[in-house]
């Protein structure tokens, strides 16, 4: 257990729904990252925080997509109007600041869209 | 762009038997590289980390190298293990003014058969 926990581990939706997940990082992580994994495929970047400031967004996060971390704890990342091609694993990793931290991986979501 | 190429992309092992795995990057600035271990619909799990002035690095059976000159690193396996099978990712730490960056390459994925 890597002490990184996301619910819901798994998820189906139609088409056109709207999901949420949520990840709870280490509790004194300050630096929260949210990637993407397609079948196959190495994670992706999406985005990422130091405490509750998003410092960067991949252009993978179209509009449909938003993350917060509204008091620099528990991260939530949203979809909207779901497409097929959102089926994927969406991973959350936190970290300390730092040059050479680790980065500490939850064990994701998998989103399913019908 | 920063980017991370694996090879092979999966190999198939006789339990007892050593592999090597072979990672090729291109990103700038360099702060580290990590090799992480992912199970099916698991987390990535850290095994490694190097950072630019070391060149091998060992945990267990698991030993990665690093060629800073040549962007290049390695993951090899000794003897390996039923429980071995799983997905292995570089990953290549860049240096950002938002804090370091991770990019994925794709993985190898290796299966050990009895």
């Amino acid at each position: 257990d890597t002490g990184v926990s996301q619910d819901p581990r798994h998820k189906i939706t139609k088409r056109g729904q709207n999901v949420t997940f949520r990840c709870d990082p280490i509790s004194e992580h300050n630096r929260l990252y949210w990637y993407r994994q397609t079948l196959g495929q190495g994670p992706e970047f999406l985005t990422y925080f130091q405490n509750e400031a998003q410092l960067e967004k991949s252009r993978l996060l179209s509009d449909r997509f938003s993350a917060e971390r509204p008091k620099g704890s528990f991260s939530t990342l949203e979809i909207q109007r779901t497409e097929q091609g959102d089926s994927a694993m969406y991973l959350c990793a936190s970290s300390l600041t730092g040059t050479n931290t680790e980065a500490f991986f939850g064990q994701g979501t998998r989103l399913t869209v019908v | 762009k920063n980017q991370v190429e694996q090879s092979p992309q999966s190999l198939i092992i006789l339990e007892g038997k050593n592999c090597t795995l072979q990672c090729n990057y291109t990103v700038s600035p360099f702060s580290n590289l990590r090799w992480y271990k992912q199970d099916t619909g698991r987390g990535p799990v850290s095994l490694t980390i190097m950072t630019f002035s070391e060149n091998t690095k060992s945990n267990g059976r698991y030993t990665a190298t690093l060629d800073a000159d040549t962007k290049q690193s390695s993951l090899h396996i000794t003897a390996s293990q039923l429980s071995d099978s799983a997905s292995y990712i570089c990953v290549v730490s860049a240096q950002s003014a938002a804090g370091n960056k991770l990019t994925f390459g794709g993985g190898t994925r290796v299966l050990v058969k009895p």
